[in-house]
């Protein structure tokens, strides 16, 4: 149990171009979801929470413009890179909760490479 | 605000050989102490957590961690490496005073020999 999906796993896109990126929980209903960002051989850093039917709460230095979370339903959330830039390249990690504690199951990510 | 330092970038260890893994946190309140394994195509799964009660706390796939408070420390161990160790491991700390989100520290690959 537990399952949290990301799709796609992989995508290259052009810069300029927007990109969107889902997060779903397969088995369970989630109250809040979280995305992270993962440079390469670097620790995941907290982007975004977000809580189902309201505005993500965005972390410190993160652009709420660029990155758009939307949390549409307890079993999805997706990101979209908007007007994407090399420099956005990175794996992108969502994390989905139930209820208030520490719990969180991971997605196993999603590669994006902007030429 | 907290922080978690993982000192070793990489560690490479013969299978069958013990293994640690170094954490230090700092947090003003009860840390809420926890390790991550990342294999390449999966999500990160929890291995271990600590959150109060008995120091020692034993995780999945025979990992063990000891919590030190006088040393903020919270090492993982495995007395006998097996290959499918191989992978990258994160430790956490969680801030209830930050609505419960994780602080990860910045890795640590281990590689296990033949």
């Amino acid at each position: 149990g537990a399952v949290v999906s990301q799709h796609p796993s992989w995508v290259i896109c052009k810069s300029g171009t927007s990109v969107k990126i889902e997060c779903r929980s397969l088995d369970f209903q989630a109250t809040t979801m979280f995305w992270y960002r993962q440079f390469p051989k670097q620790s995941l850093m907290l982007m975004a929470t977000s809580n189902e039917g309201s505005k993500a709460t965005y972390e410190q230095g993160v652009e709420k413009d660029k990155f758009l979370i939307n949390h549409a339903s307890l079993t999805l959330s997706t990101l979209t890179v908007t007007s994407a830039h090399p420099e956005d390249s990175s794996f992108y990690i969502c994390s989905a909760r139930v209820g208030g504690g520490f719990g969180q199951y991971f997605g196993p990510g999603t590669r994006l490479t902007v030429l | 605000a907290q922080s978690v330092t993982q000192p070793d970038i990489h560690i490479t260890v013969s299978e069958g050989a013990s293994l640690e893994l170094r954490c230090n946190y700092s947090y003003g309140a009860t840390p809420y102490l926890f390790w991550y394994v990342q294999s390449p195509g999966q999500g990160l799964q929890l291995l271990l957590k600590y959150f109060s009660g008995d120091t020692l706390v034993q995780g999945i796939k025979g990992f063990e961690a000891e919590f030190k408070r006088s040393q903020s420390s919270f090492n993982l161990r495995k007395p006998s490496v097996h290959w499918s160790d191989a992978a990258e491991y994160f430790c956490a700390v969680g801030a209830q005073a930050a609505g419960n989100k994780l602080t990860f520290g910045g890795g640590t690959r281990v590689l296990v020999k033949p």
